[in-house]
């Protein structure tokens, strides 16, 4: 079945700093690829997606790329701010739009 | 639109008593899901529907679990009889889609259960 592996946090970082959230899966076929973001006592967030191999999805500072052959989507953000801080949700779409998600990964940025 | 919308935001309520939660979907959106987040399992899909119709229910934990559909603007999730294991973040979701990988959900807010 699906499964979607992300490093353990939290991450803790200072403001500027550059931020790599480790993601793979395992998938059959062709999934589509997601990181949601929550902030605190709030729901789950689209942050960015990519739906086919060496896409890149992007928003707010944050990228992240489709790797099928290390069957990877490492999010990054070159320079991370206070704001950044919540937990992010590494998920995949197998279809019929189910999501498989990982446990997620707090980051803590401080001043 | 005004998104996903879920009500209660905060439910507390004594062990055997019977729970309902409520969600809104996003208007237009054909697919609707429940989700319970907690510490130790993470997120996990409870069940979700199709144009109102329930297609896979495999991931409610037990008999005491039930959702419903009525129509395309409403959906509840019932807990009769609630446990205190039953204590989490409960999410609803929306899409609007064909049942592609593509197809995004929108999530409401949360209601946040403790069952003493």
């Amino acid at each position: 079945g699906n499964s979607v592996t992300q490093m353990e946090g939290p991450v803790t970082l200072s403001e500027e700093a550059f931020l790599t959230i480790n993601c793979t899966y395992t998938a059959t076929g062709y999934p589509s690829l997601f990181w949601y973001v929550q902030y605190p006592g709030e729901g789950l967030q689209l942050l960015l997606k990519a739906t086919k191999a060496d896409d890149k999805g992007s928003n707010k500072g944050f990228e992240a790329t489709y790797r099928k052959e290390t069957t990877s989507f490492h999010l990054e953000k070159g320079s991370v701010q206070v704001s950044d801080s919540a937990v992010y949700f590494c998920a995949l779409s197998g279809g019929y739009s189910t999501l498989t998600f990982g446990k997620g990964t707090m980051l803590l940025v401080s001043p | 639109d005004a998104g996903v919308i879920q009500s209660p935001r905060h439910e507390v309520t004594e062990m055997g008593q019977e729970v309902t939660l409520r969600c809104k979907p996003i208007s237009g959106h054909d697919y609707l899901f429940w989700y319970r987040q907690t510490m130790m399992r993470g997120l996990e899909l409870l069940i979700y529907f199709n144009n109102n119709v329930p297609i896979d229910d495999s991931g409610m934990p037990e008999d005491r679990f039930s959702a419903k559909m009525p129509n395309a603007s409403f959906s509840t999730l019932k807990i009769q009889p609630s446990e205190p294991r039953d204590s989490a973040v409960y999410f609803c979701a929306s899409s609007l889609g064909a049942g592609r990988s593509t197809d995004t959900q929108y999530f409401g807010p949360g209601t946040r259960l403790t069952v003493l």
